[in-house]
């Protein structure tokens, strides 16, 4: 059974970059059939689909955050990251790593992982 | 930004029948891509509850159904039970965005 843990500073300051982690167990990223997405939510909020990685790096993202999203993969530790630069107040939340086939669902979730923005 | 929109509250007694809607467009629902629905309890992350439309994952109660028409979505659940009171949220995938959209989110409130 896969697991997805996030993990990363739990505060940045505006401007600056919020850099997260997924550790994935139970399947290999490097050769899975799977997408591996982040999502966030602001508290009392909806969810938002960040943007997505596959095995072979292709990866895209949401055009609502621009340009500010980079997300990669790092195979010889079996996870995902997610930087986003320039944050504001409005990238407060908790951030979702999940996996998921194309076009379907998101069957795995972690447990997310609250990032907050503050100076 | 929801591309996808949901009654904001439904509610109804143990027992009863409840549905929500999950309204979309041409390049998501429309465009034929299945409707996902996830299930997420207070501090929890959201768990899902079915998928390409009607399906239902191993685990998940029969009282729990989903059909998908046109450009619009519905989840009802059946027999109405006190441990259902979450918040619900539709999903699929959007052609315009190469990416996901997820619906505005429901809260089911168990009188």
């Amino acid at each position: 059974q896969v697991q997805l843990q996030e993990s990363g500073p739990g505060l940045v300051k505006p401007s600056q970059t919020l850099s997260l982690t997924c550790i994935v167990s139970g399947d290999s990223i490097s050769s899975s059939s799977y997408y591996w997405s982040w999502i966030r939510q602001p508290a009392g909020k909806g969810l938002e689909w960040i943007g997505r990685i596959y095995s072979s790096g292709n990866a895209n993202h949401n055009p609502s955050l621009k340009s500010r999203v980079t997300i990669s993969l790092d195979t010889s530790k079996n996870q995902f990251s997610l930087k986003l630069n320039s944050v504001t107040a409005a990238d407060t939340a908790v951030y979702y790593c999940a996996r998921g086939p194309w076009p379907g669902p998101f069957d795995d979730w972690g447990q997310g992982t609250r990032g907050t923005v503050s100076s | 930004q929801s591309v996808l929109t949901q009654p904001p509250s439904v509610s109804g007694a143990p027992g009863q029948r409840v549905t929500i809607s999950c309204t979309g467009s041409s390049p998501n629902i429309g465009a034929g891509y299945g409707v996902h629905w996830y299930l997420q309890l207070p501090g929890s992350a959201p768990r899902l509850l079915i998928y390409d439309n009607n399906n239902r994952p191993s685990g998940v109660p029969e009282r729990f159904s989903g059909s998908k028409s046109g450009t619009s979505a519905s989840l009802a659940i059946t027999g109405l039970q006190a441990e259902d009171e979450a918040d619900y949220y539709c999903q699929a995938y959007d052609s315009s965005l190469s990416g996901y959209v997820f619906g505005t989110g429901t809260k089911v409130t168990v009188l």
